[in-house]
């Protein structure tokens, strides 16, 4: 069954604290996204993945990076995490050929 | 660049109306338009969505979408409503040139269908 996974699902954090959210993928699937939402926002890219080591700003990448070194996994990392970054973080993967993006269920992090 | 628009923030109608979600983008190029499903506290779901060819498109749960060039519009249409379509609805773009694959959304609509 495809399906992106996302770990944790939810996420408590101190302001200043080092944040790791994780997504994986079985689909071997190249391009990954990683996006926020927000109340009345949409979401908004943070960064998107093209394959391993192959990663590209979105609208948003301050304050994040990004780390892929195998296909499946894609990272998202918060240094001295802020709290307007307290957010639902989704993560989404999908092939070259223009499939539909596939998400995660998303973390959800609050950063107090 | 590439944005998408969604003017109505709320959406609500009766159960057994016709419903039709508005979404229009601005992109330079050809465009991959797609519209995903948000039930509260979940994730997003595919619905449809729009490559090339045919400018009216079938997808899940009984939607269906045009797209015009003329307007660089995409609306999602269903009828009849029911009250389990009732969620938030998500316009999507995806850039056609130069393997650019980033994928632009709306603010969203949030649908709701009383019974």
């Amino acid at each position: 069954d495809m399906k992106v996974t996302q770990m944790p699902r939810y996420l408590i954090k101190r302001m200043g604290e080092n944040v790791l959210l994780e997504c994986g993928q079985d689909m071997s699937h190249e391009t990954m996204y990683w996006y926020r939402q927000d109340p009345g926002l949409g979401l908004q890219l943070i960064y998107i993945s093209y394959d391993v080591d192959s990663n590209s700003e979105g609208d948003i990448p301050k304050g994040y990076r990004v780390s892929r070194k195998k296909r499946e996994h894609f990272s998202l990392i918060l240094d001295s995490a802020k709290t307007n970054q307290t957010s639902v973080y989704f993560c989404a993967s999908t092939p070259r050929d223009r499939q539909a993006p596939l998400f995660g269920e998303g973390t959800r992090l609050s950063v107090l | 660049a590439q944005s998408v628009d969604q003017p109505d923030a709320h959406v609500t109608l009766s159960e057994g109306a016709s419903l039709e979600l508005r979404c229009s983008y601005s992109y330079s190029a050809a465009p991959y338009l797609f519209w995903y499903v948000q039930y509260p506290g979940q994730s997003l779901q595919f619905l449809l969505k729009y490559i090339t060819g045919d400018t009216v498109v079938k997808g899940t749960k009984g939607f269906e979408a045009e797209f015009r060039k003329s307007n660089s519009s995409f609306n999602l249409k269903k009828s009849p409503a029911h009250w389990s379509d009732s969620a938030k609805y998500f316009c999507a773009l995806e850039g056609s040139t130069g393997g650019n694959n980033k994928l632009t959304f709306g603010q969203g609509t949030v649908l709701s269908v009383i019974p």
